[in-house]
């Protein structure tokens, strides 16, 4: 059975660029969740969502990060303009129900230089 | 509790052994708990959870016990591998549509 699927895998680029990560969830989950995991501060729930509408997005660091899920299987974590500051491993996550275990995927690795 | 991030505890044990890793959790509200493993280079997978009404759960060589008075949390591995070397996260949620919030994290480190 295919996972959550995130692409893409390592992703490299200049500060000021628009950056975007991508996440298929697992068939039939209907809530989803974007981490983001430093050294420093371990995984943190960035923005989740229910049945394709955002939930709780208060972990979002500030506005040049924008998430969307404009179907039940894809959602997207955009970050404009990106710093050097946002360089992380970004984690999608899906579940069936919002108290039922969370499924990740292998994350997106992003250096912002 | 908070995941903070800074310097992991290691537990180093020979393979064979059991294990035991230990989680402090924050919120006397959380109704339900998850034990996570994280491998170098992927994303954390789930191993057990169990909900505030037991105090515990066994899976597949793993036993997760909750002690609700003294909010602890604690993963038995039974006859630890090589293969369970990893990162280890315990998370905890309170209901409805509370955010599940992750641990620092324990290494374990199994030495044939």
């Amino acid at each position: 059975d295919a996972g959550v699927i995130q692409s893409p895998r390592h992703e490299v680029t200049e500060m000021g660029q628009e950056v975007t990560l991508r996440c298929k969830p697992i068939s039939g989950h209907n809530s989803l969740f974007w981490y983001r995991q430093t050294m420093m501060r371990g995984l943190e729930l960035l923005i989740y969502f229910n049945n394709n509408v955002p939930i709780d997005d208060s972990g979002m660091p500030e506005d040049r990060f924008s998430a969307k899920m404009p179907n039940a299987s894809f959602s997207t974590l955009k970050i404009q303009p990106s710093e050097p500051r946002d360089s992380a491993v970004y984690f999608c996550a899906s579940s069936v129900g919002i108290n039922q275990p969370q499924h990740f995927g292998d994350g997106t690795r992003l250096s912002i230089l | 509790g908070e995941s903070v991030g800074l310097h992991l505890p290691t537990l180093s044990v020979q393979e064979g052994d059991n294990s035991i890793i230990n989680c402090a959790y924050s919120n006397s509200a959380s109704d339900y708990f998850i034990w996570y493993k994280q491998e170098s280079g992927k994303g954390p997978q789930f191993i057990i959870d169990i909900r505030s009404n037991m105090d515990k759960r066994q899976g597949q060589r793993v036993t997760v016990l909750l002690n609700k008075t003294v909010k602890h949390l604690s993963l038995q591995i039974a006859a630890t591998q090589p293969g369970d070397s990893a990162v280890y996260f315990c998370a905890e949620k309170g209901a409805g549509f509370q955010k599940l919030v992750f641990g620092t994290g324990t290494r374990l480190l199994v030495s044939p």
